[in-house]
């Protein structure tokens, strides 16, 4: 089985400019979470999906939106890219978004640098 | 709010000698924790996990950890590493309650020396 694919792998912006990164979970998961990973620390928790229904969201601006489509996909938005949007992007599935207690498996995320 | 302290930011060791990498939590609730271990240009990978029951959790590639409640402790420790260990390792915790948000440390860089 195929595991959480994420799109595109590199991508490099300008500042000011909007990105959108897309996110496939593994078959049969139906919560996604994205988060950000800036170098030299740990992810850092943005938003997790479920059932299509955003259940939670960390602490970034409303620069920042997502969404999850019936086939349970998902895409991050960013608009007004800054400098310090510069980060590693990833995006994970879980089978069942409403136990804490169930795993994340993550993809292998979305480098994303603002020049 | 949860929180995870990762005492060591790199940990330097010798080939098939013994390690631990330190891992401390704070929260009000109970806990459920973990292990991530990431390796270089990858995303995380689920290393082990303590949801509740024996205190002592084991992975497939001979590294445990072991929940001590009473120090708000889940450190990871391997007997014998081996150069593939050579990975960024992240502890994570999360609640029983709210939304599925996990909290991870910085990371500690195992770096086994041949």
């Amino acid at each position: 089985d195929a595991g959480v694919t994420q799109s595109p792998t590199h991508l490099i912006k300008t500042r000011g400019q909007q990105v959108t990164l897309r996110c496939s979970p593994i078959s049969g998961h139906k919560s996604v979470s994205w988060y950000q990973q800036v170098l030299g620390q740990g992810p850092q928790f943005i938003f997790q999906y479920y059932e299509k229904e955003e259940r939670g969201r960390g602490n970034f601006p409303d620069r920042f939106s997502a969404r999850q489509f019936p086939n349970y996909s998902s895409e991050l938005n960013v608009n007004a890219l800054l400098l310090g949007d510069s980060a590693l992007y990833l995006c994970a599935s879980s089978l069942d978004g409403d136990r804490n207690n169930s795993p994340l498996h993550f993809g292998n995320g979305t480098r994303l640098t603002v020049t | 709010a949860q929180s995870v302290t990762q005492l060591d930011s790199q940990v330097p060791v010798f080939e098939e000698a013994p390690v631990e990498l330190r891992c401390n939590y704070s929260s009000s609730v109970s806990v459920y924790l973990f292990w991530y271990v990431q390796y270089p240009n990858q995303g995380l990978q689920l290393l082990l996990k303590y949801l509740s029951g024996s205190t002592l959790v084991e992975s497939i590639n001979g590294f445990e950890a072991e929940f001590n409640k009473s120090q708000t402790s889940f450190h990871l420790r391997k007997p014998s590493v081996h150069i593939s260990d050579t990975a960024e390792y992240f502890c994570a915790v999360t609640t029983s309650g709210g939304y599925q948000k996990v909290t991870f440390g910085i990371g500690t860089k195992l770096q086994v020396i041949p």
